[in-house]
């Protein structure tokens, strides 16, 4: 099946600071997702994406899909941002599969 | 999001209990799905009903069983379990049939103790 990595892992950011999170995925999608996963465990979608740019307030995801990679950027970064970041895709017919996560913690 | 509602929030039973978890979604889609989410682990998909259909079973354990009496309602029971079954269980759904692509909208979860 496909493979969904993201990178980094962790990221520790101060208050204010920008940061970019990136999916790498290794088949053709039709489905592309950004969520952000609260403390509380909560699911927001964030992004549908399978391809070009869009922008959410401080927050906007690219997908290059002939190079199957996405990137979020978050700017100015606030304590709320704090959570983990996943990234999920489809192929076509198939499941959504998910990214093991980027786990974000911004300090004040 | 408020589309998709989980009940209960918070279970705690032992391995002999029998419980059930209830997800409701109130936004008119086709497709609902049950994932698993452990420590440490990505989501795992685990369940998929299409027009309340089940379309697929992503070699989950018998002890789990799912039941979709109608496109707005899904049903996971529970029985025996074991403690590394001890997980947020997540509900989603999405307009389409699963595979077409379609955004899918989480609940928020049931987080799920086995003694």
């Amino acid at each position: 099946g496909i493979q969904v990595e993201q990178s980094p892992p962790d990221l520790i950011l101060q208050e204010g600071a920008n940061s970019t999170l990136r999916c790498n995925f290794s088949d053709s999608v039709n489905n592309l997702q950004w969520f952000h996963q609260n403390p509380w465990g909560q699911l927001i979608n964030l992004f549908y994406i399978p391809s070009g740019t869009k922008q959410n307030g401080r927050l906007s995801a690219t997908t290059v899909a002939t190079e199957r990679y996405s990137l979020l950027y978050i700017s100015s970064s606030q304590t709320t941002d704090s959570g983990v970041y996943f990234c999920a895709v489809t192929a076509a017919g198939n499941k959504l599969t998910f990214g093991g996560g980027t786990r974000v913690l911004v300090k004040p | 999001e408020t589309g998709v509602t989980q009940t209960p929030r918070h279970l705690v039973m032992g391995m002999t209990n029998k419980k059930s978890l209830k997800c409701e979604q109130h936004l008119g889609h086709n497709a609902m799905y049950w994932y698993k989410q452990s420590a440490k682990k990505p989501l795992e998909l685990m369940f998929v009903y299409n027009f309340k259909e089940q379309t697929e079973n992503n070699s989950v354990p018998s002890r789990f069983s799912p039941e979709c009496p109608n496109s707005s309602h899904l049903f996971l029971h529970l029985h025996t379990l074991q403690p590394e079954d001890s997980a947020l269980y997540l509900c989603a759904s999405s307009q389409g049939q699963a595979g077409a692509g379609d955004t899918q909208y989480f609940g928020p979860g049931t987080r799920l103790t086995v003694l």
